[in-house]
């Protein structure tokens, strides 16, 4: 069965200085990875997916399949960067005919950047 | 553009009492919709997914239910709270493999 585990529940850095959230994946099939983010009194929503390979808010994420990982990094951060952050796996699949996407979500990291 | 609403916000119960929570999307036809839990210490954990009407599948055991009487509207149930049911409840939709969040309910049961 696939997993997703983000082994920091908290993380705390001090503004400027880099950040990087580890996510590894357990999954046979091929990967596809996203982050979402949860900024405090808002909805959670996707910071960015590995497909694009972009930069998000000063945010990137590498898939490296061989260490199955997908850790987001930025280099330096900010405090508008305090945020729970969830690393997901889609697992696509089908049901009556109609293919649908299944997200399957580590446990989240709390991300406090101080001033 | 798409929205997605649930309702309540927030909602005490009792043990034993029933539920129901509504979650409605507007700006989309046929969506997949989703149910989520966010329980502290455990992350978002899939409990149901619809990819129509009618059409439920449920991803863990448990206490709760899921019916999608219409289109765009998604609805999670328990005939009888158990106090393990306290979390933060998501309703999602996807578009392009991206999932789109409401803004969640919060259930405590006491």
């Amino acid at each position: 069965a696939q997993r997703v585990t983000q082994p920091e529940k908290l993380l705390s850095v001090f503004k400027g200085a880099p950040v990087e959230l580890k996510c590894n994946y357990s999954y046979s099939g091929s990967p596809e990875l996203f982050w979402y983010v949860q900024y405090s009194r808002q909805r959670l929503q996707l910071l960015l997916r590995h497909i694009s390979r972009e930069s998000i808010k000063g945010f990137t994420a590498d898939l490296n399949k061989g260490e199955t990982s997908f850790h987001l990094k930025k280099p330096f951060a900010q405090e508008e960067d305090s945020a729970m952050y969830y690393c997901a796996l889609l697992i696509r699949a089908n049901a009556g005919g109609t293919s649908y996407g299944k997200l399957t979500f580590g446990q989240g990291t709390i991300l406090t950047v101080h001033p | 553009s798409q929205t997605i609403h649930q309702w309540p916000a927030t909602l005490v119960q009792p043990v034993g009492s029933p539920l129901s929570l509504e979650c409605t999307v507007e700006g989309t036809s046929n969506p997949n919709l989703y149910w989520y839990r966010q329980a502290a210490g455990r992350g978002l954990q899939l409990l149901f997914y619809s990819v129509g009407i009618g059409q439920i599948s449920s991803e863990v055991p448990q206490n709760l239910s899921a019916s999608r009487p219409q289109d765009r509207q998604f609805i999670l149930s328990s005939k009888k709270l158990l106090l393990s049911d306290s979390g933060f409840y998501l309703c999602a939709w996807n578009r392009d493999n991206e999932q789109f969040f409401g803004p969640g309910t919060r259930l405590t049961v006491l």
